[in-house]
């Protein structure tokens, strides 16, 4: 099973960059890294996937290093509706979605 | 864009009894998925769905659990005999086939509450 370890909570203000750093010691050579959020009472949501280097899309950046054991959400210029809880999981989502699992993730919470 | 859309959004049920709870999957996805949520708790894997089979599944996914495609467009969780213990938000979730790396499209849940 491939283990992800989050900080447990980061604070912070709006207009600000936020870094979140998950580490997965024993991913495998064919794990990808995929970020979601979560929403009370809501399903968690896509926000971006990368296997190695950098990837960045219209709402987060990816950073993955050469030896892949962790790899840190960069949320530019947060405001108040970023306030959610963060997940990273490690796999193979649709063929191996049960060996991928969520953690406890990341409660981010944004203040003004 | 397409959402995965789950029905009741609340389900209050009577211990013992059977729920089913209902799910359509994106249209052109073929991956389907249940996952659950105890309140406070991890987002916890049950099972995955694929080819009109079961590809994988979890140990909370017991006997009490099944699921099924009846027709083109839902996917259902049954739990037979409903426990105290099996009151949690329930996630469908939904992959296209292509890429083996595609990550999930989850529905807003279902919250089901066994008294």
């Amino acid at each position: 099973l491939a283990k992800t370890t989050q900080p447990i909570s980061m604070d912070s203000y709006e207009g600000q960059e936020v870094n979140i750093t998950c580490s997965h010691n024993n991913i495998a050579t064919n794990d990808y890294i995929t970020w979601y959020q979560q929403f009370p009472s809501q399903g968690p949501r896509f926000i971006i996937q990368g296997y190695k280097t950098k990837v960045t899309n219209e709402v987060a950046s990816l950073f993955i290093p050469a030896d892949r054991k962790s790899s840190t959400l960069s949320l530019p210029r947060v405001s108040l509706s970023d306030t959610a809880v963060y997940y990273c999981l490690v796999g193979l989502l649709n063929t191996n979605a049960g060996k991928s699992t969520f953690g406890d993730g990341t409660t981010l919470t944004v203040k003004p | 864009e397409p959402e995965v859309t789950q029905t009741p959004s609340h389900q209050v049920t009577q211990m013992g009894q059977e729920v089913i709870l209902r799910c359509v999957p994106i249209s052109n996805h073929l991956y389907f998925y249940w996952y659950r949520q105890i309140l406070g708790q991890k987002v916890e894997f049950l099972v995955s769905f694929y080819n009109n089979e079961i590809s994988e599944k979890s140990e909370i996914f017991d006997d009490q659990f099944s699921v099924e495609r009846p027709d083109g467009s839902n996917f259902t969780l049954k739990i037979r005999s409903t426990k105290l213990e099996d009151s949690a938000m329930y996630f469908c979730a939904s992959t296209p086939r292509g890429q083996i790396n595609q990550p999930q499209h989850f529905g807003d849940g279902t919250r089901l509450s066994i008294l």
